[in-house]
């Protein structure tokens, strides 16, 4: 059973625009929900992550929204770059023992 | 650089053969996760060590087993190898206080033929 579902498989965006990935999580004990950015032959590195105390954060260009509620959270990419091309996993986890990753959103951003 | 390593960076053997992956964690980082990476699975959680004890075990098979050493070091041996390990298999550490942020290694790519 998939604890992290994550969508689109991948996104193709025009440079400047607004990316969107999103996920939705089953389990309601997870306490944190970082996104980790991916490029070609690298590990994956951590991007922004928030905890469920709060709706949404935001750090530069990169904005997590969370909705308790609805068990589901989002990325945006403001202003999308080229050099934002990346696969981009989406993970929850509790108490930071076993973290639950989404299948990966390809995105391209094209100039 | 994440600061984790891990080797070999590739790997290439046959089915029924056992291999042993390394990683050796962030100086100070007393967490060690692994995690199996494939096309079709996505990042799949193996298990998580924590100064050297089993902190958590994720989807990890009866054929796989990982060690923590006194050193922090960590070892992920697989054995009776399938075509379907074929996989990239990447480390994590962290610093178990601020468990949040992991960091990743560059990942060891497994090929079993």
């Amino acid at each position: 059973q998939q604890q992290v579902k994550q969508s689109p498989q991948s996104l193709i965006v025009q440079k400047g625009g607004i990316s969107i990935i999103n996920c939705a999580y089953e389990n309601t004990a997870f306490d944190y929900f970082p996104w980790y950015q991916q490029f070609p032959g690298k590990g994956p590195a951590l991007l922004i992550a928030i905890r469920p105390d709060v709706s949404e954060k935001k750090e530069g260009r990169f904005t997590i929204s969370f909705n308790k509620s609805a068990k589901q959270f989002s990325l945006h990419i403001m202003d999308s770059q080229p050099g934002d091309s990346a696969t981009y996993f989406c993970a929850a986890s509790r108490a930071g023992n076993q973290f639950y990753f989404g299948t990966g959103t390809s995105l391209t951003v094209i100039p | 650089d994440s600061g984790v390593t891990q080797t070999p960076k590739h790997l290439i053997t046959a089915t029924g053969q056992r291999v042993t992956l390394r990683c050796s964690p962030r100086s100070g980082d007393l967490s060690v996760y692994w995690y199996q990476q494939s096309l079709d699975q996505g990042l799949q959680f193996l298990i998580q060590y924590y100064n050297g004890e089993e902190r958590a075990k994720g989807n990890i098979l009866e054929r796989f087993s990982a060690q923590q050493f006194p050193d922090l070091h960590s070892e992920l041996n697989l054995s009776s190898l399938e075509l379907g390990d074929s996989a990239l298999y990447f480390c994590a550490s962290s610093d178990g206080t601020s468990w949040d942020e992991q960091f990743f290694g560059p990942g060891t790519r497994l090929t079993v033929l």
